[in-house]
C-alpha cells in the first residue's frame, strides 16, 4: 500500500527556516517524479516544487514564489523526500502536501502538515 | 505562466443533479490538464487525467473533456459525497499551475 506521512510542520517566525519531510512507503520511490503543493488557509492549491526521479538525477523544479528560498531534495536510503524552507514569510502559511506521480500526475497525497509563519 | 481560470468559482446544486464545472487555460495546453475533488480538511483526489482519462476507482458518473484551452469537468447525478470543491491543474509546462477552485454546495 503506497503510504506518504509528511511531518515537520510547525510555528516559525518570519525569516526563519523549517524543514519538512514525506516519507513514503509502499513503492520504488527512486522511480516516481514528487512533488511538493501547499494550501494557504481558506485558499486554493498552489504547486511548490518537484523532485524528479532517479533516472532524471533527481533534478528539481520550483515556483517562482519559493525559488531560491526552498530546497526540495531526497533521502534515498530513508526513502524520504524533503522540503527545506528558508527564509520563510508569513504568505508561506500553508499546509504542505507532498504527492507522488505516476506519469504525469500526482495519484496519492499525504496527509499534510500545517505551517504557520508568524511572530 | 499558464493562467487557469475556472467558472463557475462557487455552484449550488441538488442531489441527482448534473454539475459542469470550466477550466479555461490562457495559452494551448493540449491535454495536459487534471481535475481533482477536495473536501474539508482533506488532501486533493485525483480524479480525470489527460484531459478525460478516469483515474483507477473514481466512479463513471465523472467525465472530462476538451482540449487546447477549454475543458470541462463533469458530475452525473450528484450525490451527497460530491459535495467539495474542485480544481483543474495543468501539466503542459512549468510552473504547474491550478485553477481557483470551483466550490460545489448543496442547495
Amino acid at each position: 500500500e503506497v503510504q506518504l506521512v509528511e511531518s515537520g510542520g510547525g510555528l516559525v517566525q518570519p525569516g526563519g527556516s523549517l524543514r519538512l519531510s514525506c516519507a513514503a512507503s509502499g513503492f520504488t520511490f527512486s522511480d516516481h517524479y514528487m512533488d511538493w503543493v501547499r494550501q494557504a488557509p481558506g485558499k486554493g492549491l498552489e504547486w511548490v516544487g518537484r523532485s524528479r526521479n532517479k533516472v532524471n538525477s533527481y533534478t528539481t523544479e520550483y515556483a517562482a514564489s519559493v525559488k531560491g528560498r526552498f530546497i526540495i531534495s531526497r533521502d534515498e536510503s530513508r526513502n524520504s523526500l524533503h522540503l527545506q524552507m528558508n527564509s520563510l514569510k508569513t504568505e508561506d502559511t500553508a499546509v504542505y502536501y507532498c504527492g507522488r506521480l505516476s506519469g504525469n500526475n500526482v495519484d496519492y497525497w499525504g496527509q499534510g502538515t500545517l505551517v504557520t509563519v508568524s511572530s | 505562466d499558464i493562467q487557469l481560470t475556472q467558472s463557475p468559482s462557487f455552484l449550488s446544486a441538488s442531489v441527482g443533479d448534473r454539475v459542469t464545472i470550466t477550466c479555461r487555460a490562457s495559452q494551448d495546453i493540449s491535454s495536459s490538464l487534471a481535475w481533482f475533488q477536495q473536501k474539508p480538511g482533506k488532501a486533493p483526489k485525483l480524479l480525470i487525467y489527460a484531459a478525460s482519462t478516469l483515474q483507477g476507482g473514481v466512479p463513471s458518473r465523472f467525465s472530462g473533456s476538451g482540449s487546447g484551452t477549454e475543458f470541462t469537468l463533469t458530475i452525473n447525478s450528484l450525490p451527497p459525497e460530491d459535495f467539495a470543491t474542485y480544481y483543474c491543474q495543468q501539466l503542459k509546462s512549468y510552473p504547474i499551475t491550478f485553477g481557483g477552485g470551483t466550490k460545489v454546495e448543496i442547495k
